[in-house]
């Protein structure tokens, strides 16, 4: 049982360049989170996911695309890489019912050139 | 204005002290919040879950006033472990704060 698992772990883009990170979980949790966190600073929600098929944006989805085809996999897609973007991004999951904690995948460091 | 705020510290207390920290969310239709610990460079991990009524794990007390929408947590006896980041986290959408940094000294 991985729980969250995200890859690539390490990633450097120029810019321009596009990238998908990837985010599955075998919990069988309905929500997923895409969140970035620039050093020194707390986590900013870019898009979330409440089931298969539905996405939504949080606070800071520019430049961001996502999909939810599964329950299992919720990709973060970043088309046009910029300096901006250099951040460690995380994914993280929830339950709808029950015990609402989320937990979390280890995180993407990304930095863009 | 941000569904959660956070003061961001950083506190420096010496071992031994009790440390407060706080957090202001502005929904009022939300439900569910909680802790979590950031150690430097890795993933949050949750600390504890803050219930209504209040709740202790140890050194550890959340609690939530909807009246006036804030959430705490008291470390007390602070311990050199305790240092890294306290995150807050609340809403449907699951908004964290900016995270207070505390470094526990000896």
């Amino acid at each position: 049982n991985a729980g969250v698992t995200q890859t690539p772990k390490f990633r450097i883009l120029k810019i321009g360049q596009s990238m998908t990170l990837q985010c599955t979980q075998d919990m069988n949790h309905n929500y997923m989170y895409w969140y970035r966190q620039d050093p020194g600073m707390g986590l900013k929600l870019i898009y979330y996911s409440v089931g298969a098929g539905i996405t939504d944006k949080g606070e800071v989805p520019n430049g961001y695309n996502v999909s939810r085809s599964t329950t299992e996999d919720f990709p973060l897609r970043l088309e046009l890489a910029a300096p901006s973007q250099t951040s460690v991004y995380f994914c993280a999951i929830r339950r709808d019912l029950g015990p609402l904690e989320a937990f979390f995948g280890q995180g993407t460091r990304l930095t863009v050139v | 204005r941000k569904e959660v705020e956070q003061d961001p510290g950083p506190f420096n207390v010496p071992e031994g002290a009790t440390v407060a920290f706080n957090c202001t969310y502005s929904n009022s239709a939300s439900q569910s919040f909680f802790w979590y610990r950031q150690d430097c460079r890795k993933e949050p991990k949750l600390l504890m879950s803050v219930y209504s009524s209040g709740n202790e794990d140890g050194r550890f007390t959340a609690q939530l006033n909807r009246a006036s929408q804030y959430i705490s947590l008291l470390i007390r006896d602070s311990k050199l472990s305790d240092s890294a980041t306290y995150l807050c986290v609340g809403g449907n959408q699951f908004y964290f704060g900016t995270g207070t940094s505390l470094t526990v000294i000896p």
